[in-house]
């Protein structure tokens, strides 16, 4: 069974621009959230979609969005990067919404210049 | 204070040894208790998954849930240098879905 799968794997960025990741669940999962793991502060949840509606959100400002696509796949946007913007941003996905249990994908190491 | 405190080591043991990894947390909402392994850029991998207080064992592993204390913990046993990882421990309150994470323990197994 695939796991969870997101790209690209690396991105490069300048400050004020505008990025996208993405991420695919695990086959028959239709919950997907969205962690920050930021040098020296952890990881720290940003999002969660399930069913293609947002239902919680982290302590992020507004131009950290996203969205869910009827297949379950997700997009994470990030408008007027910042340099602590720079960080490995992780997607999870889980059987249903409210079951706990959230396996991760391999991540996405954004850096902002 | 953060909800979820936990000692980023480094921690380093010989290989075989017992290794023992804790987390402590304030919110008493919590039910749900986690532990991840993550290795260098990579994404973490769930080990061990328990709900309200209790033990549970898998191989090698051992999680511990003590909800009165407040405290949670993971021992290895048998500790091989493919442990050499950070072990992140996590938690979630009932149908809260967000997951509240330790800062991460780095643990080094010598051979």
């Amino acid at each position: 069974e695939a796991g969870v799968t997101q790209s690209p794997t690396h991105l490069i960025k300048t400050r004020g621009q505008q990025v996208t990741l993405r991420c695919s669940p695990i086959s028959g999962h239709t919950s997907v959230y969205w962690y920050q793991q930021a040098l020296g502060l952890g990881l720290q949840f940003l999002l969660w979609y399930d069913e293609g509606e947002e239902r919680n959100r982290g302590n992020f400002p507004p131009r950290f969005s996203g969205r869910q696509f009827p297949n379950y796949s997700s997009e994470l946007n990030v408008n007027a990067l910042e340099l602590e913007d720079s960080a490995l941003y992780l997607c999870a996905s889980s059987l249903v919404a409210g079951l706990n249990e959230q396996f991760f994908g391999p991540g996405t190491r954004l850096t902002v210049l | 204070q953060k909800e979820v405190e936990q000692d980023p080591g480094p921690l380093s043991v010989p290989e075989g040894a017992i290794v023992s990894l804790n987390c402590t947390y304030s919110n008493s909402a919590f039910q749900y208790f986690m532990w991840y392994r993550q290795y260098s850029r990579k994404g973490p991998e769930l080990l061990m998954y328990t709900y309200s207080s209790g033990n549970k064992e898998d191989g090698r592993f051992t999680a511990q849930v003590d909800k009165s204390s407040k405290y949670i913990s993971l021992f290895i046993r048998d500790s091989q240098p493919s442990d050499s990882a950070t072990y992140l421990c996590a938690m979630s309150m009932e149908y809260g879905n967000k997951l509240v994470f330790g800062a991460g323990t780095i643990l080094r197994v010598k051979s």
